[in-house]
């Protein structure tokens, strides 16, 4: 069984930083594409950043260009997401999303998702 | 960017159809792709490319994508089907993946 689980949310300063993890099981890790997606309370989805594959090139929404960075570890099975200089604007809960099978850039599998909330 | 427009509602008695449609610039030429979000959930997989099911989706949702509209189709709408629904598209211009803005299916 496919799973993904998010850890690493929290309060957090503006300006400041945090990580996100995303442990992922039920499938060979290294094989996918993975993304990060969020949403803030009561609205709607918003892509953040993703890998086309494996050894890809990692891709990003232009609100986050510059100031946040995703990496995996294969060995781990693990996404991440590494947030700095944090804004108001990027509280949401942050969901990691497998790509499918049949295509990098779409989903199907999520996790549950993890709280940020940028507040001082 | 690539801009996707949903309308923000749609309503539906129950057991007729509901069509949510997902407007873009030529989405025709696009792989399009549809969500399903339940309050507290998180979004789950209906249809990809345009009009496949993922195993496990009931037949009763389809889609169709053309010129500027893809449509997502859920036939016999019952009291579990409201949900927010998000259309996703991958813009290779832009490498990004869009959603659109997403519409709520109220059964009445």
């Amino acid at each position: 069984e496919v799973q993904l689980l998010e850890s690493g949310g929290g309060l957090v300063q503006p300006g400041g930083s945090l990580r996100l993890s995303c442990a992922a099981s039920g499938f060979t890790f290294s094989n996918y594409a993975m993304s990060w997606v969020r949403q803030t309370p009561g609205k709607g989805l918003e892509w953040v950043s993703g890998f086309s594959g494996s050894d890809a090139d990692a891709y990003y929404a232009d609100s986050v260009k510059g100031r946040f960075t995703i990496s995996r570890d294969n060995s781990k099975n693990t996404l991440y997401l590494q947030m700095n200089s944090l804004r108001a604007g990027d509280t949401a809960v942050y969901y990691c999303a497998k790509g499918a099978i049949t295509g990098a850039y779409h989903f199907d599998y999520w996790g549950q998702g993890t709280l940020v909330t940028v507040s001082s | 960017s690539y801009v996707l427009t949903q309308p923000p509602s749609v309503s539906v008695a129950p057991g007729q159809t509901a069509s949510v449609t997902c407007g873009g610039n030529n989405i025709g030429t696009k792989s399009v792709h549809w969500y399903q979000q339940k309050p507290g959930q998180a979004p789950v997989l209906v249809v990809y490319h345009d009009s496949d099911r993922p195993s496990g989706i009931p037949e009763r949702f389809s889609g169709s994508n053309s010129g500027n509209t893809a449509t997502l189709t859920i036939s016999r709408v019952g009291a579990g089907d409201e949900a927010d629904y998000y259309c996703q598209v991958w813009d290779s211009s832009s490498a990004h993946v869009v959603f659109g803005g997403g519409t709520k299916l109220t059964v009445l």
